[in-house]
Formats: structure tokens, C-alpha cells, sequence
């Protein structure tokens, strides 16, 4: 159980445009789920706080309008990359607690971004 | 920085050793975590421990909590191949609800 499916697992796209990658919690509820980005061999960072029916909350130096976060049910939050440039290529993971608290995360498989 | 430090960066060991692992944080905890991750995957939790636990086991893995000192260790015995993945400590401050993770170790067990 508490399963997290994030799609794409990888997507290439030009500079210039937008990738929407998505999170859904499949068999719980998440009214909170983090986004975390991971650079080579680096550790995870997180991004935002994405929160159901309301703004995300955003780490500092993480900017909002690049970084688009729309959570608008209990199973599914997104992640749009606008306007994407090469800088912008990185490894994107969602989580989610399938528990209230400060209970372990349950992570999604990453989506590898590659702008060219 | 949002991290905590974990050493080594980096260890290679044989098949059948065992593997320790070190990580310090910054502040206060409701609880440090263990995870694991295979490269290029998402993470896979391992152990949690709260902050009034100082030990806890589960299967092979280890996990010691000094809050005095403000640090962590997991050790991983007998190891496997298939051991071999980027182990993160990650904590929750007290009072807050954001995970934040350590720098990793990539741990490399030869056959």
C-alpha cells in the first residue's frame, strides 16, 4: 500500500517549453504532498510544499512562476517547469505521507528532466 | 543550508562486511529517517527513529540516535550486492512538518 506513481519518468524538451509532470497518490489521501529536486549525485532539495486547495508552499530561492505547483485533489498534485532551460534539467521527485504527523515519506519514481 | 552532513560521501566494501554510516543535523527533531535510493529511482523509507528512541533494528539495518551530539548512524550488516544505493538520513525539526535530507552516502558492496 501507499503507493506514489509520478509520470513522466523522463521527458527532453526544447528550451522554451513548459513540462507538466504530474504526482497522484494511489491508494490514500494526500492533502500535502513535497516536491524535491536532486541534482547528479547530490542530495534532494526541497522545492515546495504543495497543498490541496490552496497556494503551494515555496522553499527560498525557488521561484514560483518558474516552478508552477497546482494541487487540486486529495490524489493528484502537478509540477510545471515553464519556460525550461537547460539549467532547469535535474532530476524532479514527489512524496507524500499516506499518514498525519511527521510520519516517512512514500516518494514517486523521479522524472528526469533534459532541456536542450 | 537545509541540510545536515553525513560522512563518508562516499564507501566501497566487500560482500559480507558491514557498512556504518554517519549523519549529523542542526537542530532540534521530532524524528530521524533512513532511506534508501537506487540510482536514478525514487526513495524507499527504512527505518524511522524518534527522538526519545536511542536504538532500533530492523533486519539487518542498525539505527543509533545521539541527540546530544545531534547525529545518527546506520549500520547495515552482512551486507549484499544488492545493498549497493545512496543512503539519506532526513529529519523532521521539532515543531515543523518539512522532511529534510542529509547529503547521502553512496555505498558500493562488491561482490
Amino acid at each position: 500500500g501507499a503507493v506514489v506513481s509520478q509520470h513522466p519518468s523522463w521527458v527532453i524538451c526544447k528550451s522554451g517549453t513548459s513540462v507538466k509532470i504530474e504526482c497522484r497518490s494511489l491508494d490514500f489521501q494526500a492533502t500535502t504532498m513535497f516536491w524535491y529536486r536532486q541534482f547528479p549525485k547530490q542530495s534532494l532539495m526541497l522545492m515546495a510544499t504543495s497543498n490541496e486547495g490552496s497556494k503551494a508552499t515555496y522553499e527560498q530561492g525557488v521561484e514560483k512562476d518558474k516552478f508552477l505547483i497546482n494541487h487540486a485533489s486529495l490524489t493528484l498534485s502537478t509540477l510545471t517547469v515553464t519556460s525550461a532551460h537547460p539549467e532547469d534539467s535535474s532530476f524532479y521527485i514527489c512524496s507524500a505521507r499516506p499518514q498525519e504527523g511527521n510520519s516517512p515519506l512514500h516518494f514517486g519514481n523521479g522524472t528526469r528532466l533534459t532541456v536542450t | 543550508s537545509q541540510q545536515g552532513e553525513e560522512d563518508p560521501q562516499a564507501l566501497s566494501i566487500q560482500e559480507g562486511e558491514n557498512a556504518t554510516m554517519n549523519c549529523s543535523y542542526k537542530t532540534s527533531i521530532n524524528n530521524l529517517q533512513w532511506y534508501r535510493q537506487n540510482s536514478g529511482r525514487g526513495l524507499v523509507h527504512l527505518i524511522l527513529i524518534r527522538s526519545n528512541e536511542r536504538e532500533k533494528h530492523s533486519g539487518r539495518l542498525r539505527v543509533t540516535l545521539d541527540t546530544s551530539k545531534k547525529s545518527s548512524s546506520l549500520l547495515i550488516t552482512a551486507s549484499r550486492a544488492a545493498d549497493t544505493a545512496s543512503y539519506f538520513c532526513a529529519t523532521v525539526y521539532t515543531g515543523g512538518f518539512k522532511t529534510i535530507f542529509g547529503a547521502g552516502t553512496r555505498l558500493f558492496v562488491k561482490a
